[in-house]
């Protein structure tokens, strides 16, 4: 069974640019999560899918940051434009079930780092 | 608010050590689940174990056990026997029922494995 997918893994683009991060979740998968993962801490949620619906946005700075999941299968999260800060690994993550609390098994694909010159 | 601590920044053992990562919560809620993930190198986090609130029994397997303690509110990890393979970043991490965030990771525990 093919695991998450992300594209690109690594990406250099100059400040003020935009970017986009593409992820494919596991198969019958319906929710998906977005993370941003600083040098050297832990991931941090930045938005949280039930199929198509966005339930937990909270913490995606919405001025610079977008996600969608227009099917509720694959999603792509966009900055537009990035600064130097944005430098980070961003993280897809998918598990089965759904609710308010996430408390299932998720599985995580292997990131795309992005560098902000 | 909720809140996860991993006090141990970085940790080295010598192979076939035992080593025990420790992991602290904070929550207003009754209900939540406790995870451990490990990071190895190539970046994939991979699911270890999950914990509910309610289920204080401790767990093993193979090399791997887990020490949940509601009255200290931590939830530890220990490797016996340590390997080499072992070596990686551990993230404990919380999720309430009730409140707060969705999902929070501690900062990780490094644990470096040397032959």
């Amino acid at each position: 069974e093919a695991g998450v997918v992300q594209s690109p893994r690594y990406k250099i683009i100059e400040k003020k640019q935009p970017v986009a991060f593409w992820c494919n979740p596991i198969s019958g998968h319906n929710t998906l999560y977005w993370y941003l993962q600083n040098l050297g801490q832990g991931p941090e949620l930045l938005i949280r899918y039930e199929n198509e619906e966005a339930v937990d946005d909270s913490q995606l700075p919405k001025d610079r940051f977008s996600a969608e999941r227009l099917k509720g299968v694959d999603s792509t999260l966009k900055i537009q434009p990035a600064e130097l800060g944005d430098s980070a690994v961003y993280l897809c993550a998918s598990s089965l079930g759904s609710g308010r609390v996430s408390y299932n098994e998720q599985f995580f694909g292997p990131g795309t780092r992005l560098t902000v010159l | 608010a909720q809140k996860v601590t991993q006090a141990q920044t970085e940790i080295s053992v010598v192979e076939k050590e035992d080593v025990t990562l420790d992991c602290v919560y904070e929550t207003r809620d009754t209900t939540y689940y406790l995870f451990w993930y490990k990071q190895p190198p190539s970046g994939e986090l991979v699911f270890l174990i999950r914990r509910n609130s309610f289920d204080e029994q401790n767990e093993i397997s193979g090399r791997y056990s887990w020490n949940f303690q509601k009255s200290t509110s931590s939830f530890n990890f220990t490797i016996t026997a340590s390997q080499v393979v072992d070596s990686a970043v551990y993230f404990c991490a919380l999720s309430e029922a009730n409140y707060g965030q969705n999902f929070v990771f501690g900062p990780g525990t490094r644990l470096s494995v040397l032959p």
